[in-house]
């Protein structure tokens, strides 16, 4: 039981770049999350699905795209890198319901130059 | 919109002491869960410790308590007999109940360094 994977751990994009940034879980959660952690700041949402088909925007959407493959796989996208989303990426996954907490994968630390 | 404060951008225990985190939030809302997340240097967020509103009792995890006070909208987190290994990142986040109310709020981070 692997919980969260995320893939790379590190990337360095130029400007203008583009990359996806991708995402698993074997908990057979219904709910992903995409945040971004920058430094002296919490995490901030980025987009959320909230089962398998949908997707929502969250806090700070401009300039990514997601996708939920299935179940398992969210994806995040960058399609013109910018030097503001140098930033460490951590995807989340919950099960169903409100009362259940997140569970966070190791993050990606991307530096776009 | 809801929000979460840390008012303490840092703070310093001594190894075997206690140590007390803050937070505050505000919403409207009556019904809410509250967590706290610690981050190590490895960058993985690890659950803590969990409250949910409805609940009058503290919650506690072995060495981990809060302290919460609904109507002052107050959170904090107690960390008794700090261990070296507690030195980390710890955000207090609040969610909602359901639709986008339901994603979590954090707040910006209390970085505790634990002194041998």
């Amino acid at each position: 039981n692997a919980g969260v994977t995320q893939t790379p751990k590190f990337q360095v994009l130029k400007t203008g770049q583009s990359m996806t940034l991708q995402c698993a879980q074997d908990m057979n959660h219904n709910s992903m999350y995409w945040y971004r952690q920058d430094p002296g700041m919490g995490l901030r949402l980025i987009y959320y699905s909230a089962s398998e088909g949908t997707t929502d925007k969250g806090e700070v959407p401009n300039g990514y795209n997601v996708s939920r493959l299935n179940k398992r796989e969210f994806s995040l996208r960058l399609e013109s890198a910018a030097p503001s989303q140098t930033s460490v990426y951590f995807c989340a996954s919950s099960a169903a319901g409100n009362s259940y907490e997140q569970y966070f994968g190791p993050g990606t630390r991307l530096t776009v130059t | 919109a809801q929000t979460v404060t840390q008012s303490q951008p840092e703070m310093s225990v001594q190894e075997a002491e206690t140590v007390t985190l803050s937070c505050t939030y505000d919403t409207s809302e009556s019904d809410y869960y509250l967590f706290w997340y610690k981050q190590p240097p490895s960058r993985q967020m690890i659950l803590v410790i969990r409250q949910e509103a409805y609940k009058q009792q503290n919650a506690t995890e072995n060495r981990f308590s809060v302290n919460f006070q609904k109507a002052a909208k107050s959170f904090s987190l107690k960390i008794s007999d700090s261990q070296l290994g507690d030195a980390a990142m710890y955000f207090c986040a609040y969610k909602g109940y359901g639709g986008s109310q339901g994603n979590l709020i954090f707040g910006k981070g209390t970085k505790l360094s634990v002194k041998p």
